[in-house]
């Protein structure tokens, strides 16, 4: 697509439930990331892949943050036994070069999945 | 670790004129780089300009240069005839480039809310 794709846009959902968040990266990008970002506040990032390959996930806060790439393409964010405190806009970025190699690696966002756990 | 600090939460400037938007950053890395991102009140994250750390002259991006001072660690973004679609959020950014062993994650300050007045 044009631009990177993330869905859905708006996620309500109730404590305890399991959330799954799409990107659709820019096609031929190599490198996503995952960032979150609270009102107001900068992006936090979470985690990023090369191709497929999951190559930092220190942001994740714990374990009940998970992230894939199975086929260097789309990646899926899943988030299990939600609670109120993941409230947040949850954004996607691709970017053409490979993260650390080839070039500065500019990051084009998505508009977000912005996530309320009541 | 990296760490990007914006100390001014807000700036007012008036149409037509030129305002700078304070980024100091913290690294031991040698090699890095440093990216502005504009946030308007849509939610898009929109790439502004790029400065290497190796980079002997500041980056221009049309109305847009950064004023990087390697020895203090700052990285101003200064904005020139300013616009009412200026309005917006403003996020510093830097990241490692060229490490084998580090992260390549872009690490974000809290941001600067400008508002031109007409």
């Amino acid at each position: 697509g044009a631009g990177v794709s993330q869905s859905p846009r708006y996620k309500v959902t109730k404590r305890g439930q399991d959330v799954a968040l799409r990107c659709d990266p820019i096609s031929g990008h190599v490198s996503l990331y995952w960032y979150r970002q609270a009102l107001g506040q900068g992006p936090e990032f979470l985690t990023y892949f090369n191709y497929e390959a999951q190559q930092d996930k220190s942001g994740l806060p714990n374990d009940r943050f998970s992230a894939e790439r199975p086929e260097g393409s789309i990646s899926t964010l899943t988030i299990q036994r939600t609670e109120q405190r993941d409230s947040a806009m949850y954004r996607c970025a691709s970017s053409l070069g490979l993260a650390g190699r080839t070039n500065t690696g500019e990051l084009f966002f998505g508009e977000g999945s912005r996530l309320t756990v009541l | 670790a990296q760490k990007i600090t914006q100390t001014q939460p807000g700036m007012f400037v008036q149409e037509k004129e030129a305002v700078t938007l304070d980024c100091t950053y913290d690294t031991s890395d040698q090699s890095y780089g440093l990216f502005w991102y504009k946030q308007p009140s849509s939610g898009e994250m929109i790439f502004l300009i790029y400065q290497g750390s190796y980079d002997e002259q500041n980056a221009t991006e049309g109305r847009y240069s950064l004023n990087f001072q390697k020895a203090r660690k700052s990285a101003n973004l200064v904005i020139s005839a300013s616009q009412l679609g200026d309005s917006a959020m403003y996020f510093c950014a830097m990241r490692e480039l060229y490490s084998g062993a580090g992260s390549y994650q872009l690490t974000f300050g809290k941001g600067t809310k400008l508002s031109v007045i007409p």
